[in-house]
């Protein structure tokens, strides 16, 4: 069936360091890709997407490639800041252009940004 | 204005008890969300409405039950409550039940079963 591994956590970097939060998947067919941010006490948030292979999604910095060969989706960010300690987390649509609410999400991965 | 709303934002009850959690969207969507995080933050999706239709009932104890008076509100209300019930629910509202479009998740509610 599909489903998504991420990186354990929790990630500890000092502000300015580069982040790397790995995700692979697994999935028939072509789903699309996401990545959603949970700031402490608030829901999820979209924060980048790709639908389709070889797709950059970016936001605020952060990005994510849809690499198809290595079923993989990793979020990265040249330059983390304090404001950027979150929960992350990677998630797959179960079909490609499905609703986003039919998403299969993965366990995610606490990020805290020391100054 | 806040565009999904759920109420309350923390409830305490025992086991055993029935509680209900409401939600309200005021984004104009058609479909809505239930979810629900665990203590390790693993999120899973438990029904979903499009226009006041059931259109996901994953597995879930028939002690969760939703119900959609109309497609800006979907509450959620549990019979019997056990400890496991213990989490924080998500409520959540995208355009369409096909949209490409970002979930607007409301804050959560944190649900402690004793």
């Amino acid at each position: 069936g599909n489903s998504v591994t991420q990186m354990e956590g929790p990630v500890t970097l000092s502000e300015e360091a580069f982040l790397t939060i790995n995700c692979t998947y697994t999935a028939t067919g072509y789903p699309s890709l996401f990545w959603y941010v949970q700031y402490p006490g608030e829901g999820l948030q979209l924060l980048l997407k790709a639908t389709k292979a070889d797709d950059k999604g970016s936001n605020k910095g952060f990005e994510a490639t849809y690499r198809k060969e290595t079923t993989s989706f990793h979020l990265e960010k040249g330059s983390v800041q304090v404001s950027d300690s979150a929960v992350y987390f990677c998630a797959l649509s179960r079909v490609r252009g499905g609703s986003q609410g039919n998403l299969i999400f993965g366990k995610g991965t606490k990020l805290s940004v020391k100054p | 204005d806040t565009a999904v709303s759920q109420t309350p934002k923390y409830l305490v009850t025992q086991m055993g008890n029935d509680k209900s959690i409401k939600c309200e969207q005021n984004l104009g969507h058609d479909t809505m969300y239930w979810y629900k995080q665990d203590s390790k933050k693993f999120l899973k999706i438990m029904f979903s409405y499009n226009n006041k239709e059931l259109i996901i009932n994953e597995t879930v104890p028939n002690r969760f039950s939703p119900k959609s008076p109309d497609k800006a509100h979907l509450n959620l209300h549990i019979n019997s409550l056990e400890l496991g019930d213990s989490a924080v629910y998500f409520c959540a509202s995208s355009p369409d039940r096909a949209s490409n479009s970002p979930l607007h998740f409301g804050n959560g509610t944190r649900l402690t079963v004793t």
